[in-house]
């Protein structure tokens, strides 16, 4: 119940490609979903997040497709860049309390 | 806005001693604060959740009088592991929640090395 479901593991793009990461949900309490980009050695940054009374939400060349009724939510990268290499979570939680983390996508974007 | 700091960034220690990791929350009032370790290529995992004020409530499975959680203010919890041994190396993140109670905020991370 408490658990979301990432993948892929880890995604290959080229540069100017689109990347495409998902992640699925059982909890349906769960009201915020946030992700978040992780480089070596560093903590986590938030990068996006949407509440699911929105389908999408875009913030550059990040855009998060969300669809409540199949409980699925992705991350999109439009125009990937190598300095956009990086590992990938996902998260969730009912609001107040904590995050429930993906197990992470580790992206590679070759120039 | 929303930064998150700690310190030290990267901690060498000798099996047997203790280690304390700051946490601070730099530009705003952390209600919440959360400790997470993560091992290589692996998520985060929670260790366990502070309000300011109040006891740390563990994760099952951590031990409680190993890793000592303090959040005495709004701004600053601290993680002291103690009587370190090798398998505690790792690396140990912090995280913040403001009066929002939504977006919850990293810092970067402290690498312990325990020889």
């Amino acid at each position: 119940q408490q658990q979301v479901k990432q993948s892929p593991q880890s995604l290959i793009v080229q540069k100017g490609g689109i990347s495409i990461i998902n992640c699925a949900y059982e909890n349906t309490a769960f009201d915020y979903f946030p992700w978040y980009q992780q480089f070596p050695g560093k903590g986590p940054a938030l990068l996006i997040a949407i509440r699911p009374d929105v389908s999408e939400k875009k913030e550059g060349r990040f855009t998060i497709s969300f669809n409540k009724s199949a409980k699925q939510f992705s991350l999109h990268i439009m125009d990937s860049q190598p300095g956009d290499s990086a590992t990938y979570f996902c998260a969730a939680y009912p609001g107040g309390s904590r995050l429930t983390f993906g197990e992470g996508t580790q992206l590679t974007v070759n120039p | 806005g929303a930064v998150v700091s700690q310190h030290p960034s990267w901690v060498i220690c000798k099996s047997g001693t203790s280690v304390k990791i700051e946490c601070r929350s730099l530009d705003f009032q952390a209600t919440t604060m959360f400790w997470y370790r993560q091992f290589p290529k692996q998520s985060l995992m929670l260790m366990a959740t502070s309000n300011e004020g109040s006891k740390a409530t563990y994760e099952q499975g951590v031990e409680k009088d190993k890793f000592l959680i303090n959040h005495a203010s709004l701004t600053l919890s601290t993680l002291t592991v103690t009587s370190a041994h090798p398998e505690d190396s790792s690396f140990y993140i912090c995280s913040a929640r403001g009066t929002s109670g939504t977006e919850q905020y990293f810092g970067p991370g402290t690498r312990l090395t325990v020889t």
